[in-house]
């Protein structure tokens, strides 16, 4: 069965600063995965997606993500965090069995001080 | 473009009374519904599916039900509501056929609060 791991439920950095949100997944078959951002009382939006075309992928917002097999990871990254990224941060992964369902971490609530 | 709108935004109900949640999709042709719960300080709960009308699958046994009366119209439902009920419901829809079937676009959300 496929799963993610998301490492820090709660993550703090300064404006400005690197922003590293880590994913670590488990599938017995090529994954898709995904990220996605929910602000206080919304829904949730998706940031990028990995589908096995390119490892690198940009998403919105500037953040983007590195699929690593060797490591099993997909994790989110952005260069300068600004005051408006917080908020909490889903990883999922794609299910097999039909049904296109996704397997969501427990997420990461990202908090950016001034 | 595809919208996706669910109703009521919040809703506040007594122990014992029934529930009806809407969600509506525009735009889009037999797309895959998903009903999710999300409680406080937890993730996402996937509670029903469906990939066509009157098509539901339920992931996990509940006081809960869902049905889908027409293609882009999903409804989640109970006859008697706990206290465990409360928490945020997200609806999410998903295309039915052709390239990004996986990826999945979320509602607004309805934020229900049983007392």
């Amino acid at each position: 069965a496929q799963s993610v791991t998301q490492l820090g439920s709660h993550v703090s950095v300064s404006e400005g600063a690197l922003v590293l949100l880590r994913c670590n997944y488990s599938s017995s078959v090529p994954p898709y995965l995904f990220w996605y951002v929910q602000y206080p009382n919304q829904g949730l939006q998706l940031l990028l997606k990995y589908t096995s075309a390119a490892t690198l992928v940009k998403g919105i917002n500037g953040f983007e993500a590195e699929f690593k097999k060797s490591e099993t990871s997909f994790h989110l990254t952005k260069p300068s965090a600004h005051m408006s990224d917080a908020a909490e941060y889903f990883c999922a992964v794609s299910r097999t069995g039909g049904g296109n369902k996704l397997t969501f971490g427990t997420g990461t609530q990202l908090k950016v001080e001034l | 473009s595809q919208t996706i709108h669910q109703w009521p935004a919040t809703l506040v109900q007594p122990v014992g009374s029934p529930l009806s949640l809407e969600c509506t999709v525009e735009g889009t042709s037999n797309p895959n519904l998903y009903w999710y719960r999300q409680a406080a300080g937890r993730g996402l709960q996937l509670l029903f599916y469906s990939v066509g009308i009157g098509q539901i699958s339920s992931e996990v046994p509940q006081n809960l039900s869902a049905s889908r009366p027409q293609d882009r119209q999903f409804i989640l439902s109970s006859k008697k509501l706990l206290l465990s009920d409360s928490g945020f419901y997200l609806c999410a829809w998903s295309p039915g056929t052709g390239a990004g079937t996986d990826t999945q676009y979320f509602g607004p959300g309805t934020r229900l609060t049983v007392l």
